[in-house]
């Protein structure tokens, strides 16, 4: 199985903080995205991040790569109360569309 | 971004019978769409994928007779669920591929919450 794992399961954080959230997959990939899914709904794509790339940004969204260690992270810096979801990353499955996705991170940003 | 719809957001049916889910890509055509499942607290489970115009590639465990998927345009694919049992109460969420260069990204409908009594 190639399925993410991500850690930790569940973070809680006051409103300014930082949000670190780690994903780790087995097999190897040619880029790696991270969903956010707020409680009840769909998932909404943040970020993609190629084999080829160690560092991505987007807006107070932080990711890296470690194709070395099949390891990424998510870096949510100031936090907001809206942040409060549950963040996946997902990989492709071998060359197909399928996404493989981890068990999620569930965010809670106090206010 | 790339709009997908899902209808109805919340069902509640009696066991046996069977409920329909749409799933529409509403400004670009989707060659494939995705369905999962997904349980309280849990990641999504892929069930099936769906390819216009041909059968859907179900997932090891997915009952093709239980979960009939149906992909008859390039914007709306459906998933009925024959003969509903309280076992299937879950949340369903389908997406929609759009291909961009070497990019694989998935849009994603609200999901449909179906309750089975």
């Amino acid at each position: 199985s190639q399925q993410g794992e991500e850690d930790p399961q569940a973070l809680s954080i006051q409103e300014g903080e930082n949000a670190t959230m780690n994903c780790s997959y087995k097999t190897s990939i040619n880029n790696l995205q991270w969903y956010r899914q707020n409680s009840g709904r769909g998932l909404v794509h943040l970020i993609l991040i190629r084999s080829n790339e160690r560092e991505k940004h987007s807006g107070r969204l932080r990711v890296t790569l470690d194709t070395s260690k099949k390891s990424s992270s998510l870096l949510i810096t100031a936090s907001r109360a809206a942040d409060t979801a549950s963040y996946f990353c997902a990989t492709p499955q071998g060359g197909s569309e399928k996404l493989v996705f981890g068990k999620g991170t569930k965010l809670t940003v106090n206010p | 971004g790339a709009v997908v719809s899902q209808h109805p957001s919340w069902v509640i049916c009696k066991s046996g019978t069977s409920v329909k889910i749409e799933c529409r890509s509403l400004d670009f055509q989707a060659t494939t769409m995705f369905w999962y499942r997904q349980f309280p607290k849990q990641s999504l489970m892929l069930m099936a994928t769906s390819n216009e115009g041909s059968k859907a590639t179900y997932e090891q465990g997915v009952e093709k007779d239980k979960f009939l998927i149906n992909h008859a345009s390039l914007t709306l694919s459906t998933l009925t669920v024959t003969s509903a049992h309280p076992e299937d109460s879950s949340f369903y969420i389908c997406s929609a591929s759009a291909q961009t260069g070497a990019k694989n990204i998935q849009y994603f409908g609200a999901g449909t919450r179906l309750s089975v009594l």
